[in-house]
């Protein structure tokens, strides 16, 4: 597609369940990331891939979370247990590599736990 | 870690009226870029300014790394300028795009 497309766009979990959010990048883009981004704060980094390889993912904020992107190309970010400190908009992006390079950001999931 | 932070806050303005961003870090980096978020939440990647000065329309944006500072100017704004406006640095030089974000300046351009 033309840009960075994310789904589900909107999701309500009850506190407990888990939750799967989708990451479709821009076509041929080597370089996929997530970001957090709580209400009024900036984004916050998560995890970085290059093609299926996962470089970092320094920023998940616990054993709960996990990602894969195992053909290189979409992207899946999982959320076990879920529980309110989780709301937040989770952020996608993707981008060519090298210095210099723009980075596209999807619209985001919109995570409630209720 | 790095600090960034990013000054006034929250901006009103005018329709028509220019403005000065600015984004204060507290190490050296090298990668630096602004981005506008709309009301939507979409993010729009403007600026990919390490050092310099670089210009795109109504925009203009100057980074002095010497000094640890970068400034974003909007002139003539217009009401589909708000939204809120990041500064993003990363520190390692691998081109991976691995962004630090500051808290963002709300910008409303009223009519």
């Amino acid at each position: 597609g033309a840009g960075v497309s994310q789904s589900p766009r909107y999701k309500v979990a009850k506190r407990g369940q888990d939750v799967a959010l989708r990451c479709d990048p821009i076509s041929g883009h080597v370089s996929l990331f997530w970001y957090q981004q709580a209400l009024g704060q900036g984004p916050e980094f998560l995890t970085y891939f290059q093609n299926e390889a996962q470089l970092d993912k320094s920023g998940l904020p616990s054993d709960r979370f996990f990602a894969e992107r195992p053909e290189g190309s979409v992207s899946t970010l999982k959320i076990q247990r879920t529980q309110q400190e989780d709301s937040a908009v989770y952020l996608c992006a993707s981008s060519g590599w090298g210095l210099g390079n723009t980075i596209y950001f999807g619209e985001g999931s919109w995570l409630t736990v209720v | 870690g790095i600090q960034v932070e990013q000054s006034p806050p929250d901006l009103i303005l005018q329709e028509g009226a220019n403005s000065t961003l600015r984004c204060n870090f507290s190490d050296s980096v090298n990668n630096l870029q602004w981005f506008h978020q709309n009301p939507w939440g979409q993010l729009i990647n403007l600026f990919y300014i390490p050092s310099g000065t670089k210009q795109n329309g109504r925009l203009s944006a100057t980074t002095v790394a010497t000094e640890r500072y970068s400034l974003l100017y909007i002139s003539s704004s217009q009401t589909t300028d708000s939204g809120v406006y990041f500064c993003a640095v990363e520190q390692g030089r691998t081109g991976a795009n691995n962004l630090f974000f500051g808290t963002g300046t709300r910008l409303t351009v009223i009519p």
